[in-house]
């Protein structure tokens, strides 16, 4: 049974950088057949897909356009896990993120079959 | 782009169905069978009920079934339960790669 454990701080400055990790068990940050989100919710955006990470031969990341000249996305394999780096934020990042798994093993990869338990970030000074 | 939308609440007795709308675009909804729906319960994360417009994870109940047509995408639930009382997400891909949420349906189970 596989299963996602998130780390990582609950309050960032304005400014600064909100770094987290998803550590994976029972699967593999390197599989070739999935790919690893992150995915935040607050109550003035809703949901939102920001990124993912996967491997296919080499590394591939996907970007929301909304994030996309903030954040990184970066696949741990030493610790079977992968992190995310948004940089530059403001009260607007305050949210509940979440990493999850797509669905690939259900054959689809445009759905998330596996959520990690959630972090709650608050950007404030 | 934005949201996709749907409506704030639904709700019903036991026994009832309901249907939850999630209209999108010929960008999204409409332009690929890939929507999938979520329930989410408070202080939760999200759980897959409905991949693919119409598929069902195992271990989901039959009472949930999805379905689409044209820019809209539906999630039903029937024979409506106590424990069906939640927030629902609908999520489509919208071309690569992105994918769109719905703003959520509280479901309400009188």
């Amino acid at each position: 049974q596989a299963q996602l454990q998130q780390s990582g701080p609950g309050l960032v400055k304005p400014s600064q950088t909100l770094s987290l990790t998803c550590a994976i068990s029972g699967d593999s940050v390197s599989s070739s057949t999935t790919a690893w989100s992150w995915i935040r919710q607050s109550p003035s955006r809703g949901l939102e897909w920001l990124g993912r990470t996967f491997y296919r031969s080499k590394w591939h990341n996907d970007l929301a356009v909304s994030v996309k000249t903030r954040m990184t996305i970066t696949p741990d394999t030493s610790k079977n896990q992968f992190s995310l780096q948004l940089n530059s934020v403001t009260p607007e990042d305050t949210a509940v993120y979440y990493c999850a798994r797509d669905a690939s093993s259900v054959g689809s990869p445009f759905a998330f079959n596996l959520w990690g338990q959630g972090t709650v970030v608050t950007v404030s000074s | 782009q934005s949201a996709l939308t749907q409506p704030r609440s639904v709700s019903g007795s036991p026994g009832q169905s309901v249907t939850i709308s999630c209209t999108g675009t010929s960008s999204d909804v409409g332009g690929y069978n890939y929507v999938s729906w979520y329930q989410q319960h408070p202080g939760k994360a999200p759980k897959l009920m409905i991949y693919d417009v119409i598929k069902r994870p195992s271990g989901v109940p039959d009472r949930f079934s999805g379905s689409k047509s044209g820019n809209t995408a539906s999630l039903t639930i029937s024979g409506l339960q106590a424990e069906d009382e939640a927030d629902y997400y609908c999520c489509s891909f919208a071309g690569y790669y992105n994918l769109l949420f719905g703003g959520g349906t509280k479901v309400t189970v009188l």
